[in-house]
């Protein structure tokens, strides 16, 4: 069965500090697809980010930046220099391509900036 | 210009009560969802449609009933409300063809059940 493990309920650091939301997946697929979603205090959630199990490139994208490694079945979210607008709810999700389109989530890191 | 929409955006009710809650996309998706968001910010899918027909039912009790009347609603009943349903519920959707790819969710409905 699909799972997906945040370990970390709550960060806080100070703006420009850079943090690194980890997250770890379990899965039997061979074919799989990873996301990041944020939810920030106004409730919504937002799509950051979709990688399949064949790709294993890191992506950057502005501040942000994320570490697939299969060989530790863990898909990391790196926030550069960050910003009191990155306090959120991060979230990693996994969907099995034998599940259909069954997003599985992690529980969830809360990020906080403060100035 | 919402892409996904749901209404009402927060609901108060009573213990036994029935309520609904709507969903509508306009992005021409075929699939669309529903998940529960509980007190701990855990996310649950609860159903999914295709084009109208149910392709995902998760252990949900049968309470709550989803409706498909076209590819760009689902929309969510839920009968005998108890206190345990209060959460906030959002709807996405996905195309098709891509059943793997983005999803996009609605700004959710915080359900309140007193």
């Amino acid at each position: 069965a699909q799972k997906v493990t945040q370990a970390q309920t709550e960060i806080s650091v100070v703006e420009k500090e850079d943090v690194t939301l980890d997250c770890v997946y379990e899965t039997r697929d061979t074919t799989y697809y990873l996301f990041w979603y944020k939810q920030p205090p106004s409730g919504e959630l937002v799509f950051l980010i979709r990688r399949n199990s064949f790709d294993e490139q890191n992506e950057i994208s502005g501040r942000y930046s994320w570490n697939f490694q299969k060989s530790t079945s863990s898909f990391n979210f790196t926030i550069t220099a960050s910003q009191v607008v990155d306090s959120a709810v991060y979230f990693c999700a996994l969907i099995e391509e034998t599940s259909g389109s069954r997003l599985t989530f992690g529980e969830g890191t809360q990020l906080t900036v403060n100035p | 210009d919402t892409a996904v929409s749901q209404t009402p955006k927060y609901l108060v009710t009573q213990m036994g009560n029935d309520k609904s809650i709507k969903c509508e996309q306009n992005l021409g998706h075929d699939t669309m969802y529903w998940y529960k968001q509980d007190s701990k910010k855990f996310l649950k899918i609860m159903f999914s449609y295709n084009n109208k027909e149910l392709i995902i039912n998760e252990t949900v009790p049968n309470r709550f009933s989803p409706k498909s009347p076209d590819k760009a609603h689902l929309n969510l009943h839920i009968n005998s409300l108890e206190l345990g349903d209060s959460a906030v519920y959002f709807c996405a959707s996905s195309p098709s063809g891509a059943p793997q790819g983005e999803q996009f969710f609605g700004p959710g409905t915080r359900l309140t059940v007193l």
